[in-house]
């Protein structure tokens, strides 16, 4: 199994544009979850999905972030517009069954908002 | 207000000894509890769990010790080895809740 696919692993953009995390969990899972590492907070869960829908988004730091999860096979996370404290690495996760199931993380994408 | 502390961003350790990873929680529902371990570059992995009606889990080298009563666990790891170098993560959830709550991070060096 590839393991969870996250793409692009870098991201360098410029303050005020729009920015789209992609991320392809483990086949067969039907949980994905969205989290962000910084230095200050460490590792902060986004939102979740079960079963391609949204089941808690409270992580969400504002209006400018939002997720999708079109299929069991693809979700995105996008910020609109982007801002410098958006800079952090963003790591996508996917387990099985529940929370007590393992969590299998992506590599992470590391965005950087000039 | 974090729910999950790991006041030590960092600790180094001589191969072959024990390393003593902490963490602190503040909320009494947990009853679940994980370490992910962090290479550089690299997602998370997961290492080990334990369950709140259990204060002892063990896997080869990594143990994790819980005590509920001062809403501590701590991760053992013996005997420390070069390879174990990371960023350990201590995580919590709550009954059939299905998010994780993290901890901030420890950065494990073992020197050779």
């Amino acid at each position: 199994d590839a393991g969870v696919i996250q793409s692009p692993r870098h991201e360098v953009t410029e303050m005020g544009q729009e920015v789209t995390l992609r991320c392809k969990p483990i086949s067969g899972h039907d949980y994905l979850f969205w989290y962000r590492q910084t230095m200050m907070r460490g590792l902060e869960l986004l939102i979740y999905f079960n079963n391609n829908v949204p089941i808690d988004d409270s992580g969400m730091p504002e209006d400018r972030f939002s997720a999708k999860m079109p299929n069991a096979s693809f979700s995105t996370l996008k910020i609109q517009p982007s801002e410098p404290r958006d800079s952090a690495v963003y790591f996508c996760a996917s387990s099985k069954l529940a929370v007590t199931d393992t969590q299998y993380f992506g590599p992470g994408t590391r965005l950087t908002v000039l | 207000d974090q729910q999950v502390k790991q006041n030590s961003p960092s600790l180094s350790v001589q191969e072959g000894r024990i390393s003593i990873l902490n963490c602190d929680y503040t909320n009494s529902m947990f009853d679940y509890f994980l370490w992910y371990k962090k290479y550089p570059a690299e997602g998370p992995t997961f290492l080990i769990s334990i369950s709140s009606i259990k204060d002892k889990n063990e896997d080869g080298r990594f143990t994790v010790f819980l005590n509920k009563s001062a809403k501590h666990l701590s991760l053992h790891i013996v005997p420390s080895q070069p390879g174990d170098s990371a960023v350990y993560f201590c995580a919590a959830s709550v009954g059939s809740a299905r998010q994780l709550t993290f901890g901030s991070g420890t950065q494990l060096t073992v020197l050779p």
